[in-house]
């Protein structure tokens, strides 16, 4: 069965305080590894796709890089508008569109 | 530009009622999907759609119906709400041949008494 397990399932930081989001899988076959962000009320908005390991893909402060076993999102020198729940999610091979997602990081930023 | 629009935003039901949520999308995606959203659990897919007349299940399909007369719409069809129903569902969409939902709407807040 695929897995997905993110962590920490909250992290709070201070503005311009780096760090980084794990997602950890178990799949055979993955053909993508997906993040998104999660705005309270609302509903995921896409961010990266990453299809293979030493895959790297960035945006704006977010940067999502790819192994064999785990993605992690690097946040650098984060901002109050970082702050959102993270979700990772995994496509394996057999079936388009049928995602695995994770339970999310809820990542809080103070000025 | 509209994106997906979910409606309505919320709505409170008996156990045994019937109804329908919907989801438009403006952009001509192929692929429309719902999801539901539960407290501690990710995001798990219901149904789904590669275009119109095709729908297929997806991981917790039991207790819902879809169908894809048009490119645009995709509604959800609760046939007896329980309680185990109560939760917030999510309409996404994207173009044909993607792997993953592009765009989400925001959501329905279902609440099953």
């Amino acid at each position: 069965e695929d897995q997905v397990t993110q962590s920490p399932e909250a992290l709070r930081l201070q503005e311009g305080e780096s760090s980084s989001l794990n997602c950890s899988y178990t799949v055979s076959g993955l053909r993508g590894l997906f993040w998104y962000r999660q705005d309270p009320g609302k509903g995921p908005e896409f961010l990266f796709t990453l299809y293979s390991a030493g895959e790297e893909k960035e945006k704006e402060r977010l940067k999502a890089t790819l192994t064999k076993k785990e993605s992690f999102l690097h946040i650098t020198a984060p901002k109050p508008e970082d702050s959102a729940t993270y979700l990772c999610a995994l496509n394996r091979g057999g079936s388009n569109y049928k995602l695995t997602f994770g339970k999310g990081t809820l990542l809080t930023v103070n000025p | 530009n509209a994106g997906v629009t979910q409606t309505p935003k919320f709505q409170v039901l008996k156990t045994g009622q019937s109804m329908t949520l919907q989801c438009a999308q403006d952009m001509n995606h192929e692929y429309m999907s719902w999801y539901r959203q539960d407290p501690g659990m990710g995001l798990r897919l219901i149904h789904y759609s590669v275009g119109a007349g095709i729908t297929d299940q997806g991981e917790v399909p039991n207790g819902y119906n879809v169908s894809r007369s048009t490119t645009e719409d995709f509604p959800l069809r609760l046939l007896s709400a329980a309680p185990s129903q109560t939760s917030v569902y999510f309409c996404a969409s994207s173009p044909a041949g993607g792997l993953q939902p592009q765009h989400f709407g925001d959501g329905t807040r279902l609440s099953i008494l």
